[in-house]
């Protein structure tokens, strides 16, 4: 078992609907929860992380974390075509030795227009 | 936001040689950087840790002989696939945390494409 599960997709809206995506995870020690979006053939790029348990709104963009549960989830309110990407879940220790990230597996997204 | 460029963005090399791959922190000193490797329609799977003035971590499974790093500097991570096969073929992406506080953003460069003939 992974020790991050995220769905791989694709998820296909039509342009203005709500993309709702989401990981569930093993480690509970895990306490810092990110959102990374990336377009094909480049690096990811923060959208939104979340310390511990809650919900957090930037913008399009809300991200839960229910720690009880080991559930992250990510809402995209009305969705763009430049929405479309690969979203990647990661996941970092409080006191990780640089850092380190574990990653989901990614959910290709796709808005249509 | 702070910048971290790789290069080359793009290289292929013939079976048997060795390539490597530049990380840059353009704005910010990094004593780490990270080294992930990306096969298609994958996620990244960390290979190492950079660590400048010392050695580096290596994840299980990760040959640190085939995959040689270096963090000469503050604001410079090298990876040097050597004797590479057409395996090695990946997409590979660094990154450096910079923040003050418990939260430390990544920021991970472009990605350099490796295909190996």
């Amino acid at each position: 078992q992974k020790e991050v599960e995220q769905d791989p997709g694709p998820l296909s809206v039509p342009e203005g609907a709500i993309v709702s995506l989401n990981c569930t995870y093993s480690n509970s020690a895990f306490q810092y929860f990110m959102w990374y979006r990336q377009y094909s053939r480049k690096g990811p790029e923060l959208l939104m992380y979340t310390y511990s348990s809650g919900n957090k709104e930037d913008g399009r963009f809300t991200a839960q974390v229910d720690k009880s549960s080991k559930y992250i989830s990510l809402f995209i309110r009305d969705s763009q075509p430049s929405d479309s990407a690969t979203y990647l879940c990661a996941m970092s220790l409080i006191k990780a030795a640089g850092n380190k990230l574990t990653f989901g597996g990614g959910t290709r997204v796709l808005v249509k227009p | 936001g702070a910048v971290v460029s790789q290069h080359p963005s793009w290289v292929i090399c013939k079976s048997g040689t060795s390539v490597k791959i530049e990380c840059r922190s353009l704005d910010f000193q990094a004593t780490t950087m990270f080294w992930y490797r990306q096969f298609p329609k994958q996620s990244l799977m960390l290979m190492a840790t950079s660590n400048e003035g010392s050695k580096a971590t290596y994840e299980q499974g990760v040959e640190k002989d085939k995959f040689l790093i270096n963090h000469a500097s503050l604001t410079l991570s090298t990876l040097t696939v050597t004797s590479a096969h057409p395996e090695d073929s990946s997409f590979y992406i660094c990154s450096a945390p910079r923040g003050t506080g418990r939260f430390n953003e990544q920021f991970f460069g472009p990605g350099t494409r490796l295909t190996v003939l």
